[in-house]
């Protein structure tokens, strides 16, 4: 059984870069087949997708935060990792990391919550 | 854009009701639509891919149907366990992935 754990500040100021890591176990990003996203919803609302990387290092990611994100991969490690620049309080969300099979999200990690204040 | 739309936004059943829920695209997506369901403080779980195909272990009160830009989720016979957030999710043009609002779903 796949899981996906994030980790990571819970408390990020504004202006500063925003990173969390997610450690994958029950199986290899380096196998190959899947695609490993970053999705966040903000307090209360629907779900955005913030882009995907596959264990190659070829990234994919939402044109509308497509300049201020840098998603990257461990093999060694088995982790994939988010870095959202330039922070404001509009980035405060739970941030999940999911596995990507054939577009569809299948596995989740359970979520954590960052928030961006001074 | 693909835009996504669903009604209602919310509603209330009773147990053993038939549920229903739409979604809807801005463009033709064929069926590249999967239905999530997110209890309150959990990630989303994945129900139904490809607009009508059930994920392995998810009970078969769950449907989806549809294709173009018109798609159904049904809950044949409504259980307390099923109060939730349901999400609609377009992949059309991948990897432009983007959600509906969802619809939350009480008990009466």
């Amino acid at each position: 059984q796949v899981q996906l754990q994030e980790s990571g500040p819970g408390l990020v100021k504004p202006s500063q870069t925003l990173s969390l890591t997610c450690t994958v176990s029950g199986g290899s990003i380096s196998s190959g087949g899947y695609y490993w996203s970053w999705i966040r919803q903000h307090p209360g609302k629907g779900l955005e997708w913030i882009g995907y990387i596959y264990y190659s290092g070829s990234t994919y990611y939402n044109p509308s935060l497509k300049s201020r994100v840098t998603i990257s991969v461990d093999t060694s490690k088995n982790q994939f990792s988010l870095k959202l620049s330039s922070v404001t309080a509009a980035d405060t969300a739970v941030y999940y990391c999911v596995r990507t099979s054939s577009a569809h999200f299948d596995y989740w990690g359970q979520g954590t919550l960052v928030t961006v204040s001074s | 854009d693909i835009q996504m739309t669903q009604s209602p936004s919310s509603l209330s059943a009773s147990v053993g009701d038939r549920v229903t829920i739409t979604c809807q695209a801005s463009q033709d997506i064929s069926n590249y639509l999967n239905w999530y369901q997110q209890k309150p403080g959990k990630a989303p779980k994945l129900l139904i891919y490809d607009a009508s195909n059930l994920e392995t272990g998810v009970p078969s009160r769950f449907s989806g149907s549809g294709s173009g830009t018109d798609f159904t989720f049904t809950i044949s016979s409504l259980q307390p366990e099923d109060i939730a957030t349901y999400y609609c999710q377009q992949y059309d043009n991948l990897p432009d992935f983007t959600f509906g609002p969802g619809t939350k779903v009480d008990i009466k």
